[in-house]
């Protein structure tokens, strides 16, 4: 079974441009959540959709936002982008069957950089 | 508030010998506890959880991890290390249901 996908691998943008990161999750897993990594910060919740539905959602600003398609597929978008947005952005996916339980499996990360 | 503590940024073991990743966690109601590990520019793979039910859950490539209510521990272990364990490893607590609060993660360097 493939793994989660996500493209692009690598972006390079500019202050104030947006940006928007694509996510395919396990074939079956219906649940799609974003993490932000960076070096000072670790890693961080965005949020997670389910059934096309924002289910939760981290301390972040609004310029971050996501969406979910009939096909579990999901988009995260950002906006008005600043230097402390670069950073690796892993999406992760779950079934799921129970939702404090269930294993979350990562992609390998969209790699941000804001110039 | 739910949190995980990594006490260690780094650790270094000899290969052959037995390797630990400390992780204390502090949650209010019944800790799910995962560890994942991430190799250089690759995204998290997961290694082992704790649910409930035996206290030593043993997970992928050989790892195992000890959960231990009265310390508020779970701790990665594995019997041998091999220079291929060497990577940054991570703890995380489930946290409202869906998110993962992880902890700052602790550098693994096995040496041959």
């Amino acid at each position: 079974k493939a793994g989660v996908t996500q493209t692009p691998r690598y972006l390079i943008k500019t202050r104030g441009q947006q940006v928007t990161l694509s996510c395919s999750p396990i074939s079956g897993h219906r649940s799609v959540s974003w993490y932000q990594q960076t070096p000072g910060q670790g890693l961080q919740f965005l949020f997670e959709y389910f059934s096309e539905t924002q289910r939760n959602k981290g301390n972040f600003p609004g310029r971050f936002s996501g969406r979910q398609f009939s096909n579990s597929r999901s988009e995260m978008n950002v906006s008005t982008l600043e230097l402390g947005d670069s950073a690796l952005y892993l999406c992760a996916s779950s079934l799921p069957l129970e939702k404090n339980t269930d294993t979350q499996y990562f992609g390998p990360g969209t790699r941000l950089t804001v110039l | 508030a739910q949190s995980v503590a990594q006490p260690e940024d780094q650790v270094n073991v000899a290969e052959g010998n037995p390797l630990t990743v400390k992780c204390t966690y502090s949650v209010s109601g019944n800790p799910y506890l995962f560890w994942y590990v991430q190799y250089p520019n690759r995204g998290l793979q997961f290694l082992l959880k704790y649910i409930t039910g035996d206290n030593l859950v043993k997970g992928s490539y050989g790892f195992e991890a000890e959960f231990n209510k009265s310390q508020t521990s779970f701790h990665l272990k594995k019997p041998s290390a091999l220079v291929s364990d060497s990577a940054l490893y991570f703890c995380a607590v489930n946290q409202a249901g869906t998110a993962l609060i992880f902890g700052k993660g602790t550098t693994l360097s096995v040496s041959s």
